[in-house]
């Protein structure tokens, strides 16, 4: 089975300063992937990032990246330079291996941005 | 493109009524899902449809059924309403095979059983 922990309900971070979000995961899985979506208090969900199980680079998009470490089963999100938009809350989440690709979430990390 | 869209964007229904909600997209995927949203608790799979003409249950279907009325529409029915299934609903589409796995979602639908 596959399980998703976030232990931060709740951050702050600076405006123009950098924050991790934390995300551990278990599976007995070999082949997996990571995602991070936000979901703004509008509540869409909006994709992130996406970190292949068998990619060995680090996933990068613009101020977000992805630092994986696959011995310690995290999935940790990291943004660059936080701006007021990026207050909202984040979901760490893990495909299993096949077809199907059931997708399971974490229970979420609320971002705020101070001025 | 409209990508995903979901009906309708409120409800309010009594313990015991039944209702729809319906989804469709437009981006031809195969993969379409159904998902819950609770406070503190994330995102939680009720059904899925790998592909047209399939549906299997996710980790909370009880008290759901869906119908993949066609490749675009994936629907979610409740046939009698439980306060328990108050909500946010989310539906969302995939294809398999693309390299980043990327669902995309619909805008919710808020649900509210009294």
């Amino acid at each position: 089975a596959q399980k998703i922990t976030q232990t931060q309900p709740g951050m702050f971070v600076q405006e123009k300063e950098a924050v991790t979000l934390d995300c551990t995961y278990d599976t007995s899985d070999q082949s997996y992937g990571l995602f991070w979506y936000k979901q703004p208090s509008s509540g869409e969900m909006i994709f992130l990032i996406y970190q292949g199980s068998y990619d060995e680079q680090n996933a990068t998009e613009g101020r977000y990246s992805l630092n994986f470490q696959k011995a310690r089963k995290s999935a940790n999100l990291v943004i660059s330079a936080s701006q007021l938009g990026d207050s909202a809350m984040y979901f760490c989440a893990m495909r299993g291996p096949g077809g199907y690709q059931k997708v399971t979430f974490g229970t979420g990390t609320k971002l705020q941005v101070i001025p | 493109n409209a990508g995903v869209t979901q009906t309708p964007k409120f409800q309010v229904l009594k313990t015991g009524q039944s209702m729809t909600l319906q989804c469709a997209q437009d981006m031809n995927h195969n993969s379409m899902y159904w998902y819950r949203q609770d406070p503190g608790m994330g995102l939680r799979l009720i059904y899925y449809s790998a592909s047209e003409g399939t549906t299997d249950k996710g980790e909370v279907p009880n008290g759901y059924n869906v119908s993949r009325l066609n490749k675009r529409e994936f629907s979610l029915r409740l046939e009698s309403a439980a306060p328990s299934q108050t909500s946010v609903y989310f539906c969302a589409s995939r294809e398999p095979g693309q390299g980043a796995y990327e669902q995309y979602f619909g805008p919710g639908t808020r649900l509210t059983v009294t």
